[in-house]
């Protein structure tokens, strides 16, 4: 199937700073990415769509300066968190779908496990 | 929006055992719904899914039928192996949409499963 991959697996960062998480579809064209957050024993939760080339759509609640995503281009999509503190310690997944109509098979990263200290 | 229930965990069961994992929705229309299964150090996999009602997603000797009666999805395997352990999550598009439109998911809260030798 389809490889999406997110880059850095695991970081620790200290308070105020920013941080940048990358998601990469490796063998296909993603016209949609998503991000979401896990927090430890609960469920995914979405926190914004993004298409390619356009700004990114976020859910309700979710501070769209403070969660700055940039989907530049058809394999890459970035999640910046700005001047992060502890409470944004989480895990990050981001999926990708190839296709723009109907839902189409999601493909999901790795994750990315966000630390601030 | 749409929205899914499933069964807390974790779920503990001996190899062999008959493995069920409740799962209910709420939806406008009958959108298609999916089990996604996370391997311990994993990202999501797709374990199988259905489009309409009545179909069965089968996939790895796990099925789950579309039952919009009692809007239900649930889980089911005839006998769990140790390499099955892992979390369980349903789902299903965050809205029911007919005219195309990729859609992120909303996802259950997952359901932790352990087996036993």
């Amino acid at each position: 199937g389809a490889v999406v991959s997110q880059h850095p697996s695991w970081v620790i960062c200290k308070s105020g700073t920013s941080v940048k998480i990358e998601c990469r579809s490796l063998d296909f064209q993603a016209t949609t990415m998503f991000w979401y957050r896990q927090f430890p024993k609960q469920s995914l939760m979405l926190m914004a769509t993004s298409n390619e080339g356009s700004k990114a759509t976020y859910e309700q609640g979710v501070e769209k300066d403070k969660f700055l995503i940039n989907h530049a281009s058809l394999t890459l999509s970035t999640l910046t968190v700005t001047s992060a503190h502890p409470e944004d310690s989480s895990f990050y997944i981001c999926s990708a779908t190839e296709r723009t109509g109907g839902t189409g098979e999601l493909f999901f990263g790795e994750g990315s496990r966000l630390t601030v200290l | 929006g749409n929205s899914v229930t499933q069964m807390e965990g974790p779920v503990t069961l001996s190899e062999e055992a008959f493995l069920t994992i409740n799962c209910t929705y709420t939806a406008t229309g009958y959108p298609s719904l999916f089990w996604y299964v996370q391997y311990p150090g994993e990202g999501l996999q797709l374990l199988l899914k259905a489009t309409k009602a009545d179909d069965k997603g089968s996939n790895k000797g796990f099925e789950a039928t579309y039952r919009k009666e009692t809007t239900s999805f649930h889980l089911e395997k005839g006998s769990v192996q140790v390499s099955d352990s892992a979390v369980y999550f349903c789902a299903l598009p965050k809205t029911t949409r007919s005219g195309g439109g990729a859609d992120g998911l909303t996802f259950g809260k997952g359901t932790h499963l352990i087996i036993q030798p």
